[in-house]
């Protein structure tokens, strides 16, 4: 058990809903990450938060946003939903805190998202 | 694109046997990290080695750095069958302060066999 909590394990949605995922990142860890990782695409990088605010950006779509909320848990937004977005979300914490930190990244379990 | 490329992209042995991943990667890095998946799971912390390390151990896992080459490799010794998963490479891509940026290749699927 890595400590990071995501919920639901499971979705499936149809084209052009929204779904909203959640992360409760491991107790202390104030960095809060999200990837979404598919068959073709491999691992990517979406967000990352720390202790509330937006501190890097990769491939993340418009259609998607993120928050991270005052009790560190975060949550990821997707929105106008097509196939291609079917893939699992994984969140992550790490204690990082500062460009000199070494640190692992703890990953939780991922919501497999199926868009119909 | 991805920051860590591992080679090669599927490796089958049999039980005993040792195992070698390696990864490339592009730019400069403060460390690397390996992780493993099993299927569909979460992503697993293995082990970190800093920039300014060549090698480090822990338990039957070896990982090498070459910062020079910008590769690593990660040697696993006498595997189980249990080992069966797929292994990352993990760059971080520190843009300075708080931002942190780990960057995963596509991984190595290792199969053992018994």
């Amino acid at each position: 058990d890595s400590g990071v909590t995501q919920t639901p394990k499971h979705l499936i949605t149809a084209t052009g809903q929204r779904v909203t995922l959640r992360c409760s990142p491991r107790s202390g860890d104030l960095s809060v990450y999200w990837y979404q990782q598919s068959l073709d695409q491999g691992l990517q990088f979406l967000i990352q938060y720390y202790n509330g605010e937006e501190r890097a950006k990769g491939n993340i779509l418009e259609r998607f946003s993120a928050q991270q909320f005052p009790d560190l848990h975060s949550e990821l937004n997707l929105s106008s939903l097509e196939l291609g977005d079917s893939a699992l979300y994984f969140c992550a914490s790490s204690a990082y805190r500062g460009r000199l930190t070494n640190t692992e990244a703890f990953f939780g379990q991922g919501t497999r998202l199926t868009v119909v | 694109s991805q920051q860590g490329e591992e080679d090669p992209q599927a490796l089958s042995i049999q039980e005993g046997e040792n195992a070698t991943m390696n990864c490339s990667y592009k730019t400069s890095i403060n460390n690397l990290q390996w992780y493993r998946q099993n299927s569909g799971r979460g992503l697993v912390h293995l082990i970190l080695i800093r920039s300014n390390e060549r090698e480090k151990h822990s338990g039957r896992l070896r990982v090498t750095l070459d910062t020079s080459k910008k590769s690593s490799s990660l040697l696993i010794t006498a595997s189980r069958a249990a080992d069966t998963a797929s292994y990352f490479c993990a760059t971080d891509a520190t843009g300075g302060g708080s931002n942190y940026k780990l960057t995963f290749g596509k991984g190595t699927l290792l199969t053992v066999n018994p």
